[in-house]
């Protein structure tokens, strides 16, 4: 079946530091999906993207959905201690039901 | 306005005993979704419900059964619990076709 693979799997960063994580597959999906979790809450939609080659602001995230419909990024710009937590890529196959797989999530650690 | 309400938040259960986990959802959204995250793994798809009066297999659904009372609730149902299913549970749900889950704060459910 479909798989996304994300990496990196952890990160510590300085505050202020630029962010970067990516999500491949072998499959091709309709829509990329990037979602932060926060300790014992579910994840929070970020941003979407719904058309090859799409680049996508949202404050300091940015996210791009490959030109090949394989892959996806996302950027943190000047991290804050606040965007500690774990990002999961999510990408939608399928036709009419269109479901949702999950990566295996990025955890982020910012030193202050 | 509370989007996607989950109960209970914690459970913990014996080998052998059966519970139901709500999740019900004022978006009026057709689509609504159970998840599990175990570490390491992500959130992978229990069973999910298209519409009203349909439910569907997702990736895991062994050991347990759902059941879509209406458009606004979606229940999961363990009959017999076993330690393999100490997890976080998460109901989701989905409005336009291609677009974001909306994903509920979780069950913590423990089995022993």
């Amino acid at each position: 079946g479909q798989q996304l693979n994300q990496s990196p799997q952890s990160m510590f960063i300085q505050e202020g530091e630029d962010v970067s994580m990516n999500c491949t597959s072998s499959s091709i999906f309709n829509t990329w999906l990037w979602y932060k979790q926060d300790p014992g809450e579910g994840p929070v939609l970020l941003i979407a993207l719904y058309k090859a080659g799409e680049l996508t602001s949202n404050g300091r995230l940015t996210a791009q959905f490959g030109i090949t419909r394989k892959d996806s990024f996302l950027n943190i710009s000047a991290s804050i201690p606040s965007d500690v937590g774990i990002y999961f890529c999510a990408g939608i196959y399928g036709g009419s039901q269109g479901n949702l797989i999950f990566g295996k999530g990025t955890k982020l650690s910012v030193k202050p | 306005n509370a989007g996607v309400t989950q109960t209970p938040k914690f459970q913990v259960l014996k080998t052998g005993q059966s519970m139901t986990l709500q999740c019900a959802q004022d978006m009026n959204h057709n689509s609504m979704y159970w998840y599990r995250q175990d570490p390491g793994m992500g959130l992978r798809l229990i069973y999910y419900s298209a519409s009203e009066g349909t439910t569907d297999k997702g990736e895991v659904p062994n050991g347990y059964n759902v059941s879509r009372l209406n458009k606004r609730e979606f229940s999961l149902r363990l009959e017999s619990a076993a330690p393999s299913q100490t997890s976080v549970y998460f109901c989701a749900t989905r409005g336009r076709a291609q677009g974001g889950y909306t994903f509920g704060s979780g069950t913590r459910l423990t089995v022993v």
